[in-house]
């Protein structure tokens, strides 16, 4: 799986937007782009995918670059529930006997605060 | 409804003893996995099971041995406990082995050898 950086951690204030970067200067043609969150104490939860083009979904809103070296994954109204560790992770479309699993770095300590 | 559930959430064992860790998806899932995330919260893909049949194996010591007796359970013998086999371990499922297909993951099990 190509690599992808994440900032360690970022603050947030309740109720503004929330923009959480993530590079993958190497990401390949075919790699889908997927957010992950874990709550503390709780397993990763699925935000959102996409592969071009930008996605929304109730949850947050995925703006993917031209070039899809970069995207950010966008929380539009953070509450103090939102505090967690994102994860940014690239997985092929194209998958052979190693099936597909998730890949996960270390991920960005959203805090939100009062 | 619980998607996929794990038991127990808590193991507190002596070193030497052998445990079993149990995960059950009602997703009609035919992917399972089980990841372990250490001390650090560094989350590592352990094991992956597609329709019952082994497809991922990610150089985890032979004391760990997964067993899927159908599709929708995948549970997790660890033989000879040792200190560093402490820390959380999720199961997860998915449908297919597509790199669009989603992860869901179970509340975690935390296992800590004494």
């Amino acid at each position: 799986d190509a690599k992808t950086t994440q900032p360690n951690s970022m603050e947030s204030n309740e109720e503004e937007p929330v923009h959480l970067p993530c590079n993958h200067s190497t990401i390949s043609g075919t790699d889908y782009i997927h957010w992950y969150r874990q709550l503390p104490s709780q397993g990763p939860e699925y935000v959102i995918h996409g592969l071009t083009s930008n996605v929304n979904n109730r949850m947050a809103s995925l703006a993917i670059a031209e070039d899809r070296k970069s995207s950010t994954l966008i929380l539009h109204r953070a509450t103090l529930r939102d505090a967690a560790v994102y994860y940014c992770i690239l997985r092929d479309i194209i998958l052979t006997g190693g099936g597909n699993k998730l890949t996960f770095g270390t991920g960005t300590q959203l805090k939100v605060e009062l | 409804d619980t998607a996929v559930s794990q038991t127990p959430k808590y193991l507190v064992t002596q070193m030497g003893n052998d445990k079993s860790i149990k995960c059950e998806q009602n997703l009609g899932h035919d992917t399972m996995y089980w990841y372990k995330q250490d001390s650090k919260k560094f989350l590592k893909i352990m094991f992956s099971y597609n329709n019952k049949e082994l497809i991922i194996n990610e150089t985890v010591p032979n004391r760990f041995s997964p067993k899927s007796p159908d599709k929708a359970h995948l549970n997790l013998h660890i033989n000879s406990l040792e200190l560093g086999d402490s820390a959380v371990y999720f199961c997860a499922s998915t449908t297919g082995v597509g790199g669009a297909n989603v992860l869901t993951f179970g509340a975690g099990s935390r296992l800590t050898v004494l």
